[in-house]
Parts: C-alpha cells; sequence; structure tokens
C-alpha cells in the first residue's frame, strides 16, 4: 500500500515570502501526484497534478510542483505568497497502475498561515 | 452543472442511530469515492466505486457501509452511529482520474453525541 509523508503540520509566513511543502511518498510502482488545496471552511480544490512527462508542473493560482522520482517527493513551490494563500494543502497519491480509478492517498496535511 | 452535490451539509446523530449521506454527481463520473477528514490526521479514504454496481474497501471501512445502483449516486451509510465516526465526511468523483484527478463534494459535517 502507498503512503504520504507531509514534512511540515503547521508554518507561518509573511506575504512576498517564498513557499516550499514538503511531500514524499512511499509506493513500489509509478504513481500519480497531486496537490489539494482546501481554504477554511470550503471543500478541496485541484492546485496541480502530476502523471508523466515534465517533473516540474505548474497549477492555479501561481503554484508549482517538482516530481524528483529519486527521492519519491513531489514538493510544492510558490515564490511570492499572499495573504489569501491561507489554508490547508494536501499532498495526494494513487497507483497509476490502477488508472487512478481507487481513490487517493493523502498526507496530513499542512496548515500554511500568511500574515500581512 | 452542479458537479459533485453532498447532502445534507450539517448532522447530529445520537449513538445508535443510522443515517445516509448522500453524494449525487451531474458529471456522468465513473468513479466515486468517500474519505473522512479529522484534524491532524489528513483524509482518509472510506470506500470508493468504480461504476454502477462495483464497490471496494478503502482504508478506514468499518462502520460504513455503501453501494452504487446509478452512475450519478453514491451514498454512504452508517448503519449504529459512534462517537468516533464524528467527522467531516467528503465525496468525490471522476471521469478520467489520470488525466482530471477527482472533484470534491463541499463536505458534510457529522457530530454524534
Amino acid at each position: 500500500a502507498q503512503s504520504v509523508s507531509q514534512h511540515n503540520h503547521h508554518v507561518i509566513l509573511s506575504e512576498a515570502a517564498s513557499l516550499e511543502l514538503g511531500c514524499n511518498y512511499s509506493y513500489g510502482g509509478t504513481v500519480n501526484l497531486f496537490w489539494y488545496v482546501q481554504y477554511p471552511g470550503q471543500h478541496l480544490q485541484l492546485l496541480l497534478k502530476y502523471f508523466s512527462g515534465d517533473p516540474l508542473v505548474k497549477g492555479i493560482k501561481g503554484f508549482e510542483a517538482e516530481f524528483i522520482k529519486s527521492k519519491f517527493s513531489f514538493n510544492l513551490r510558490k515564490p511570492s505568497v499572499q495573504w489569501s494563500d491561507t489554508a490547508e494543502y494536501f499532498c495526494a497519491v494513487n497507483p497509476y497502475s490502477g488508472g487512478g480509478a481507487d481513490g487517493l492517498t493523502f498526507g496530513k496535511g499542512t496548515h500554511l498561515i500568511i500574515q500581512p | 452543472n452542479a458537479g459533485v452535490t453532498q447532502t445534507p451539509k450539517f448532522q447530529v446523530l445520537k449513538t445508535g442511530q443510522s443515517m445516509t449521506l448522500q453524494c449525487a454527481q451531474d458529471m456522468n463520473h465513473e468513479y466515486m469515492s468517500w474519505y473522512r477528514q479529522d484534524p491532524g490526521m489528513g483524509l482518509r479514504l472510506i470506500h470508493y466505486s468504480v461504476g454502477a454496481g462495483i464497490t471496494d474497501q478503502g482504508e478506514v471501512p468499518n462502520g460504513y457501509n455503501v453501494s452504487r445502483s446509478t452512475t450519478e449516486d453514491f451514498p454512504l451509510r452508517l448503519l449504529s452511529a459512534a462517537p468516533s465516526q464524528t467527522s467531516v465526511y467528503f465525496c468525490a468523483s471522476s471521469g478520467r482520474p489520470q488525466v482530471y484527478g477527482y472533484t470534491f463534494g463541499s463536505g458534510t459535517r457529522l457530530t454524534v453525541v
């Protein structure tokens, strides 16, 4: 079975600071990788995803992530954060071999607070 | 196009009561799944379905039943609610997970007293 580890449970940054949230996964085969964001009181929204090809993927709201296969990592980055980025961020995976059909395995999340 | 619709948004149950959380999608998605979200635990998969008539267990299936009689609907049943099932429940669907990922509903906040 696969598992996901997010390094930081709580991160506090000032506006305009750069962001990097760590995500490592454990699985013996090829995986599909996702980052989701959950704004306070809302449902999860897809930020970006990686299935194959260029390991540097760009998502919505200026976010990007880099897949490093040798490190089993899929870290989320943003060059300059805004107060509106305050939210919970989740990394998720599912095995490529299943066609993505059998749901997602999530990390425990990172609570990001941006101070004005 | 409503996306993934979950009802109710809030529910309080007494221990031992039963109820069904509803999930409906209007995107003709084959793949649907249920998760529970608990503080510090992230989201954990309860059950999933790869099409009408086909369901399977996820990471935390105990105490929950599902069925998938139509493509649109994927209800989650609690047969005898326990305080440990107090959580926020999310339903998700996808037509092509490897292309589009999953779309989530707005959640049901359940409290069992």
